[in-house]
C-alpha cells in the first residue's frame, strides 16, 4: 500500500513568488491534514479536512496561504506571495478517522530566498 | 504558550544501553498521548502510543509511562541500538487526535557504537 505522497520533494523559490504544495493521501482516508514544522519544531497544524470540508483552518494564515482538498482526495496548499519566514517543512498526514492509521507523508521542504 | 515540552534537545547513550526521553505537557485535556520516530528528509513515523486511561504501554524494546498526576510521560528504548538514532517527538490529542496532535520540539537520540 502507497503511503502519503507529497510533491515536490524540495523546492527553492525567491521571495514574493508563488508555491504550491500537492499531497495525495492515503486510499480511503477521510481525514487530511496539513502541518508545519519549522527547523528545530514540532510539526503545527495549519488545517484539516474531513472529506472536501476545511473543519479546522484556525492556523493558517489567510493573507497568504490557501488550501483545497477537491473531491476529498488529493489537496494542494499554496502560498501567495512567499516570504523568507515561509522556509520549512510542509508536511501532509491522513487519516481513516482520527488517529486510525494516521500517516506522515515525507514532506515538501521549502526554501525562500 | 508550548503546551508539550522536551525539554532535551538532544540525548546521547551507548549501544546496549536504556535511552530515556522525557515529555511534559500542560493542558490536561490531552487523553492520548503518542511517541513519534523522524529521520531526516523523512515524514515523522508512528512509534507507540498511550491512553491517559493507562499508565504503561509496551512494544517490544519500547515503553512508554504515563504520570498523569504529573503530566509527565517517558519513552523507554531497550537495549538501544544503532538504528534508534534519530528525532523522537512527543505528541498529544484531545477525544481519539481528530483536531489533529500537539507535537514538542523533539529529541535527537544519538547512540554512539
Amino acid at each position: 500500500e502507497a503511503g502519503v505522497v507529497q510533491s515536490p520533494r524540495y523546492k527553492i523559490i525567491e521571495k514574493k513568488q508563488p508555491v504550491a504544495f500537492w499531497c495525495n493521501p492515503i486510499s480511503g482516508h477521510n481525514t487530511l491534514y496539513w502541518y508545519l514544522q519549522n527547523l528545530g519544531q514540532g510539526p503545527e497544524l495549519l488545517i484539516r479536512y474531513e472529506n472536501e470540508e476545511a473543519v479546522d483552518d484556525s492556523q493558517l494564515p489567510k493573507d497568504r496561504f490557501s488550501a483545497e482538498r477537491l473531491k476529498g482526495v488529493d489537496s494542494t496548499l499554496k502560498i501567495q506571495p512567499a516570504e523568507l519566514g515561509d522556509s520549512a517543512v510542509y508536511l501532509c498526514a491522513s487519516s481513516q478517522t482520527g488517529l486510525d492509521g494516521y500517516t506522515f507523508g515525507s514532506g515538501t521542504r521549502l526554501t525562500v530566498v | 504558550d508550548q503546551q508539550v515540552k522536551q525539554n532535551s534537545p538532544s540525548l546521547s547513550v551507548q549501544e546496549g544501553r536504556i535511552s530515556i526521553l522525557n515529555c511534559d505537557y500542560t493542558n490536561s485535556m490531552f487523553d492520548y498521548f503518542l511517541w513519534y520516530k523522524k529521520y531526516p528528509a523523512e515524514g515523522p513515523t508512528f512509534l507507540i502510543s498511550i491512553s491517559s486511561i493507562k499508565d504503561k504501554n509496551e512494544d517490544g524494546r519500547f515503553t512508554v509511562f504515563l504520570n498523569k498526576s504529573a503530566k509527565h510521560l517517558s519513552l523507554h528504548i531497550v537495549p538501544s541500538q544503532p538504528g534508534d538514532s534519530a528525532v523522537y517527538f512527543c505528541a498529544a490529542s484531545v477525544g481519539g487526535g481528530a483536531d489533529g496532535l500537539t507535537f514538542g520540539k523533539g529529541t535527537h537520540l544519538i547512540i554512539q557504537p
